[in-house]
């Protein structure tokens, strides 16, 4: 298995555009989590879903952020407009269940720059 | 409000010796406690975790201890080697009556350099 499959690896994007960043999680995993990482307040989970269910979506920062799950295999992350402040590096990880924290597994995260 | 603090951005060990890395909590409902490890351009991975029933656990050169009246865990690495050079995510989370788990809560990562 490939793993935690993200894209892009890196994006540059001006303050107001839309960004979207993908994220394909392990195959057979039912849970799929999203976090940002600032050096502020480290990794923060941002929402998470459960079989393609949103689950807690609580730690999403404002309206400007939405994530989908269409399909076990694929998730969305969508920032619009986005802000400066936004600039982080963003990690996608999924497990085979939620108690299973030992076997979270992260993608190699999407480093973003709003300029 | 950061639940979980690590207070140290960095530390820098000499290969051989002992690292230490430290953590502290807030939320006196935690009861399971991991550590992660993180290199440059890759997404964190599992390292060693504890659970509140134990005070310690180890797993090879690593292991962690668990204070839990001081609220305070930390992680040993003997003998340090330049392959630990990462950054480590302490993590901490709650068993809910549901039967199910607090999301995991994370610190701001302390930076381990082991040099030669």
């Amino acid at each position: 298995d490939a793993g935690v499959i993200q894209s892009p690896r890196h994006e540059v994007t001006e303050m107001g555009q839309e960004v979207t960043l993908r994220c394909k999680p392990i195959s057979g995993h039912d849970y799929l989590f999203w976090y940002r990482q600032t050096m502020m307040r480290g990794l923060e989970l941002l929402i998470y879903f459960n079989n393609n269910v949103p689950i807690d979506d609580s730690g999403m920062p404002e309206d400007r952020f939405s994530a989908k799950m269409p399909n076990a295999s694929f998730s969305t992350l969508k920032i619009q407009p986005s802000e400066p402040r936004d600039s982080a590096v963003y990690f996608c990880a999924s497990s085979p269940g939620a108690l299973t924290y030992n076997e979270q597994f992260f993608g190699p995260g999407t480093r973003l720059t709003v300029l | 409000d950061q639940q979980v603090k690590q207070n140290s951005p960095s530390l820098s060990v000499q290969e051989g010796r002992i690292s230490i890395l430290n953590c502290d909590y807030t939320n006196s409902m935690f009861d399971y406690f991991l550590w992660y490890k993180k290199y440059p351009a890759e997404g964190p991975t599992f390292l060693i975790s504890i659970s509140s029933i134990k005070d310690k656990n180890e797993d090879g050169r690593f292991t962690v201890f668990l204070n839990k009246s001081a609220k305070h865990l930390s992680l040993h690495i003997v003998p340090s080697q330049p392959g630990d050079s990462a950054v480590y995510f302490c993590a901490a989370l709650a068993h809910l009556n549901t039967g199910t788990a607090s999301k995991l809560t994370f610190g701001t990562g302390t930076r381990l350099q082991v040099t030669l």
